[in-house]
């Protein structure tokens, strides 16, 4: 069955670091999102990608997160410089391209754990 | 704006037994889509179902069972006879047409006990 790719899968930096993630789609999955998850809460979107283009970044505090997806397959996150806030679960999610707001399908999640 | 409230916060209990997890939502628009997702221990979230708003047709699948009613803005699920497999975190989520985002619930922590 095919999965959603993140690494790494745990992740412990220091304040004013930088850091990154990476996620590879389900193959063929035009749409790809980042979403943070903060402890005992829902996922938020940070970010949504259709093929390589932004979607919708209005979530992404651009004064130190950033994301590309340059060649419209896998992505990368980056936090420059990490905040005690950061630390929280990072989960990437693919969806088709299908009419009617495809079901998104999650990867295993990145814990974040900022010191 | 949209909004999904999910009012309990934890629930246990022994398996076997019935469970049903509540989901009350806030939209504007008239088409909108709702999820359900389990988020075992490990993280990852799992898709459940989808809902859209013209489908007001329950749903069962196995032991679990959905009930939609746009009168009361709600979105249960049910899960028959539970077990142990069942424990996690449940989300309920929704997604308006016109909108990219999907908004989630705070979550239901579900602890199904031997």
């Amino acid at each position: 069955e095919a999965e959603v790719a993140q690494s790494p899968r745990y992740k412990i930096t220091e304040k004013s670091q930088a850091v990154a993630f990476w996620c590879d789609p389900i193959s063929g999955h035009a749409t790809l999102y980042w979403y943070r998850q903060i402890l005992g809460q829902g996922p938020e979107l940070l970010v949504q990608f259709q093929d390589e283009s932004v979607v919708d970044d209005s979530q992404l505090p651009k004064d130190r997160f950033s994301a590309e997806r340059l060649k419209g397959v896998d992505s990368t996150l980056k936090i420059q410089p990490a905040e005690l806030g950061d630390s929280a679960m990072y989960l990437c999610a693919s969806s088709s391209r299908t009419s009617g707001r495809p079901e998104q399908f999650f990867g295993p999640g990145t814990r974040l754990t900022v010191l | 704006a949209q909004k999904v409230t999910q009012a309990q916060t934890e629930i246990s209990v022994v398996e076997k037994e019935d469970v049903t997890l509540d989901c009350v939502y806030e939209t504007r628009d008239t088409t909108y889509y709702l999820f359900w997702y389990k988020q075992p221990p490990s993280g990852e979230l799992v898709f459940l179902i989808r809902r859209n708003s013209f489908d007001e047709q329950n749903e069962i699948s196995g032991r679990y069972s959905w009930n939609f009613q746009k009168s009361t803005s709600s979105f249960n699920f049910t899960i028959t006879a539970s077990q142990v497999v069942d424990s996690a975190v449940y989300f309920c989520a929704l997604s308006e047409e016109g909108n990219n985002d999907m908004r989630f619930g705070a979550g239901t922590r579900l602890t199904v006990k031997p």
